[in-house]
């Protein structure tokens, strides 16, 4: 069965920590995407990723950074945590081409205080 | 530019009734479309897509969803409703930008199946 874990369900950080959130897929895709998810916004992009070391923004990516190193695994770097960042981050992955669907982590509820 | 709609925040429906989530779309060329499902607290799940071919898609646990290209639409239907089917429901379309592959996601519609 394919999966894309993440790291962690649930985590608190204090406003000006850096974050990491990682999340690892099984499925060798190329692609990886990040997004947040609040109420009322529905999926918003951050960054996504069609390889290993390369990257895009996507529409959100103030305040955010990215790391692919290795083809399974895609980081969300949030270098100086603001309350606004307090959301659900859901990460993806899917095969290189458009016609195909994504597969989704659990999702991390991110707080910061 | 692409983009996706749906219209309504909230459906709700009783058990056994029909169900219909809307999605209305913009693309410059030909659409590939997708329905996801999200249980509470979960991720996303992929329910069917439209890439060609019949206008009428059947996907996982007995949800369909017709594709109109006039009418530039790809409802979510579904014969007779589960209480087990209330969830929040995502219409998404991909196009390519830049030989990117960026998908456009709706803001999300709740499905409340009453008892």
């Amino acid at each position: 069965d394919v999966k894309v874990t993440q790291s962690s369900r649930y985590l608190v950080k204090r406003t000006g920590e850096k974050v990491f959130l990682e999340c690892v897929q099984d499925m060798d895709h190329e692609n990886m995407f990040w997004y947040r998810q609040d109420p009322g916004l529905g999926l918003r992009l951050i960054y996504f990723s069609y390889d290993v070391k390369m990257k895009e923004k996507g529409d959100i990516p103030e305040g955010y950074s990215v790391s692919r190193e290795k083809k399974e695994r895609f980081s969300l770097i949030l270098e100086s945590a603001s309350t606004n960042q307090t959301s659900m981050y859901l990460c993806a992955s899917s095969e290189g081409v458009a016609v195909n669907e994504q597969f989704f982590g659990p999702g991390t509820r991110l707080t910061v205080l | 530019a692409q983009s996706v709609a749906q219209p309504e925040d909230q459906v709700n429906v009783a058990e056994g009734n029909p169900l219909t989530v809307k999605c209305t779309y913009s693309v410059s060329g030909n659409p590939y479309l997708f329905w996801y499902v999200q249980y509470p607290n979960r991720g996303l799940q992929f329910l069917l897509k439209y890439i060609t071919g019949d206008n009428l898609v059947k996907g996982s646990y007995g949800f369909e969803a017709e594709f109109n290209k006039s009418q530039t639409s790809f409802h979510l239907k579904k014969p007779s409703a589960l209480v087990s089917d209330s969830a929040l429901y995502f219409c998404a379309v991909r196009d390519i930008i830049g030989g990117s592959y960026i998908p456009t996601f709706g803001r999300g519609t709740s499905l409340i199946v009453h008892p």
